[in-house]
């Protein structure tokens, strides 16, 4: 069975931390994404990376960054967390030239 | 910019048809998706549509019109279990990047 498993479900954050959230993938899929989701705004893409190290940028970047060190791991860093970036963040991972991409349970931050 | 657009919200009863609609702007196309997403949990995969017709699978059908920029996800025969959140998504390059839609959060009624 193919997973995408986000470290937490939930976490609670204080402004000004420096957050981390880990994805991990057992499929060998080269392509993984972070996406933050908010009621009324569907899912929005932050970051993607293609391949191990590679990393892009997507529609809403800014306060975020990203690193790929390993293929099955994508983790996504608040660098200096803010109280808009309360929301539902949601990893995907899609491999080669497939078009059905498998989402982690997703992990609600709370920033305080 | 990229935009899609589907109704907020549908309600219908069991056993009913409903069909979910999706128009998008985007600066390519090459696919429209649809995932279903229950409360609390993950987004999962439903169809892809590359080319214009319907495509069936079991009680969901999923159609797209290119010329149209127009999608929709029809489900049949519904029941309690389909009530969640559905998301269209273009594929707007080869290298696999989706833009989602705002959801329909569908409600079936006894």
């Amino acid at each position: 069975d193919v997973k995408v498993t986000q470290s937490s479900r939930y976490l609670v954050k204080r402004t000004g931390e420096k957050v981390f959230l880990e994805c991990v993938q057992d499929m060998d899929h080269e392509n993984m994404f972070w996406y933050r989701q908010d009621p009324g705004l569907g899912l929005r893409l932050i970051y993607f990376s293609y391949d191990v190290k590679m990393k892009e940028k997507g529609d809403i970047p800014e306060g975020y960054s990203v690193s790929r060190e390993k293929k099955e791991r994508f983790s996504l860093i608040l660098e200096s967390a803010s109280t808009n970036q309360t929301s539902m963040y949601l990893c995907a991972s899609i491999g080669g030239v497939n078009t059905e991409a498998f989402f982690g349970q997703g992990t609600r931050l709370t920033v305080v | 910019g990229q935009s899609l657009e589907q109704p907020s919200e549908v309600t219908a009863v069991e056993g009913a048809i409903v069909q979910i609609n999706c128009t998008y702007q985007t600066s390519g196309f090459y696919g429209l998706s649809w995932y279903q997403q229950h409360d609390g949990g993950a987004p999962t995969f439903l169809s892809y549509n590359a080319l214009d017709g319907l495509e069936e699978t079991g009680r969901f059908s999923s159609f797209l019109s290119r010329s149209d920029s127009y999608g929709y996800l029809l489900l049949q025969e519904l029941q309690m279990k389909d009530s969640a959140s559905y998301f269209c998504a273009v594929r707007v390059n080869y290298g696999q990047n989706f833009v989602f839609g705002p959801g329909t959060r569908l409600s079936v009624l006894p």
